[in-house]
């Protein structure tokens, strides 16, 4: 099977700061790429699909990049209510894996 | 609005079975869309089960395959989880939820059920 991993595991930075998160394939997924917000406490919400396409109703500041095996998800400039753990998930083949999380808060 | 809710016992013996039904509302299965169940042990990562059709057809997790059936039955527009001879390692949050269009990913959930597995 293939396998997610994500870096780093956690972060810290300052409002309005632009943060990057990274996940990479263990082997080619092309495109098939999901990123997911899940807030403490709450249920994981579809954040961006084919790597790079925006779920309607994600704020711009949100943005996905790559292919392959190396993808990328940015936030341009980070609001308080970002706080949560990202998610990478792909999806090109069953098993529909999921990266380990990035968690994300505020320096 | 397409909304999804899980439910089936919280707590389950060690051996027993782990049976959970989610109830969707806003929309009929039988319209479309796999439907699918993930777990999240506390404190930890998400994890696909399984997935169904509204014809039955499935994908289940390989490494729950032999342990695991997914149902679904559209006249109540529900689908169902059960998995077998449990361990305390299943213990974890269940959510029930649809797949976005042809994408194997998961654009609406339920709110998440613990199910603790302990004698």
């Amino acid at each position: 099977d293939i396998q997610m991993t994500q870096s780093p595991s956690s972060l810290s930075a300052s409002v309005k700061d632009r943060v990057t998160i990274t996940c990479r394939a263990s082997q080619g997924i092309s495109n098939y790429l999901a990123w997911y917000q899940q807030k403490p406490g709450k249920v994981p919400k579809l954040l961006i699909y084919a790597a790079s396409t925006l779920q309607s109703g994600v704020p711009s500041r949100f943005s996905g990049s790559g292919s392959g095996t190396d993808f990328t998800l940015t936030i341009s400039s980070l609001q308080p209510e970002d706080v949560a753990t990202y998610f990478c998930q792909k999806y090109n083949s069953a098993p529909f894996t999921f990266g380990p999380g990035t968690k994300v808060d505020i320096k | 609005q397409v909304q999804l809710q899980e439910s089936g016992p919280g707590l389950v013996k060690p051996s027993e079975t782990l049976s959970l039904t989610c109830t969707v509302s806003g929309y009929s299965i039988s319209s479309g869309y796999y439907w699918g169940w993930i777990r999240q042990p506390p404190g930890k990562g998400l994890e696909w089960i399984g997935s169904i059709y509204h014809s039955g057809s499935t994908y289940y997790n390989p490494s729950l395959k032999s342990r695991i059936t997914i149902s679904v039955d559209t006249s109540r527009n529900q689908f169902s989880l059960k998995l077998s001879s449990v361990t305390a390692a299943d213990t974890a949050v269940y959510y029930c939820a649809r797949t976005h269009g042809s994408n194997w990913v998961f654009d609406y959930w339920g709110q998440g059920t613990l199910v603790t597995v302990s004698s």
